[in-house]
């Protein structure tokens, strides 16, 4: 079955850097990109943008193009989300998620299938 | 940018049919997607594309999409299904996805 498994728990202090990791299993990678979302405390999901898993491209949503890099080694089947600078506002749960669509999307197609367990990255 | 307005909450009792909109502007042009999530878990993709379900999500979920409003209707709602509510569409114009503010599902 599809399974997407993050890394644990992060306690960072302000302006110091992480590293989530998301490890796919159950499913070709390459055909299905993945996307990047965090949910900060009693709030909805916020979308961080994504990667292409075929091409290695990476979009970033308009807030969040900078301090977050996208990265990936399909070798082991795993994707990375780098954030840099933290600032205590960063404290959120970070999801990464299938893109629902397949290896890439128009608009409407955005949509996330299946989703990690989730990270907390705590900044303070 | 886009705004998704979602109630804070809704309460149904077990059995009856709970029905959770989300409005915005013309939101019929839209496609909207929904999400389910439980407490301490992470979001499930409950509905996709307006009104298709994705496999292993139970019939008696369904969505709708006309005018300004957006609904996910619950039929036959158990205490499972005590959870939050997020919509999702894609907003062209600043080139991002947006949520609704989520509703939660109580079950009396």
């Amino acid at each position: 079955q599809v399974q997407l498994v993050q890394s644990g728990p992060e306690l960072k202090k302000p302006g110091a850097s992480v590293k989530v990791s998301c490890k796919a299993s159950g499913y070709y990678m390459k055909s299905y990109g993945v996307n990047w979302l965090r949910q900060a405390p009693g709030q909805g999901p916020e979308w961080l943008g994504w990667i292409n898993t075929g091409s290695g491209d990476a979009t970033y949503a308009r807030d969040f193009a900078g301090r977050f890099v996208f990265s990936l080694d399909i070798s082991v089947t795993t994707a990375y989300l780098l954030i840099n600078s933290l600032k205590a506002e960063d404290t959120a749960i970070y999801y990464c998620a299938r893109l629902g669509s397949g290896a890439d999307f128009a608009g409407d197609d955005l949509y996330f299938d299946h989703w990690g367990q989730g990270t907390l990255v705590t900044v303070s | 940018s886009y705004v998704l307005t979602q109630p804070p909450s809704v309460s149904v009792a077990p059995g009856e049919t709970a029905r959770i909109p989300c409005g915005a502007d013309n939101i019929v042009t839209k496609v909207v997607h929904w999400y389910q999530q439980r407490p301490g878990q992470a979001p499930i993709l409950v509905i996709q594309y307006d009104t298709d379900r994705p496999s292993g999500i139970p019939e008696r979920f369904s969505g709708s999409n006309a005018g300004n409003m957006a609904t996910l209707s619950i039929s036959g709602v158990e205490a499972g299904d005590e959870a939050d509510y997020y919509c999702q569409v894609w907003d062209s114009s600043s080139h991002t996805t947006v949520f609704g503010g989520g509703t939660t599902l109580t079950v009396l």
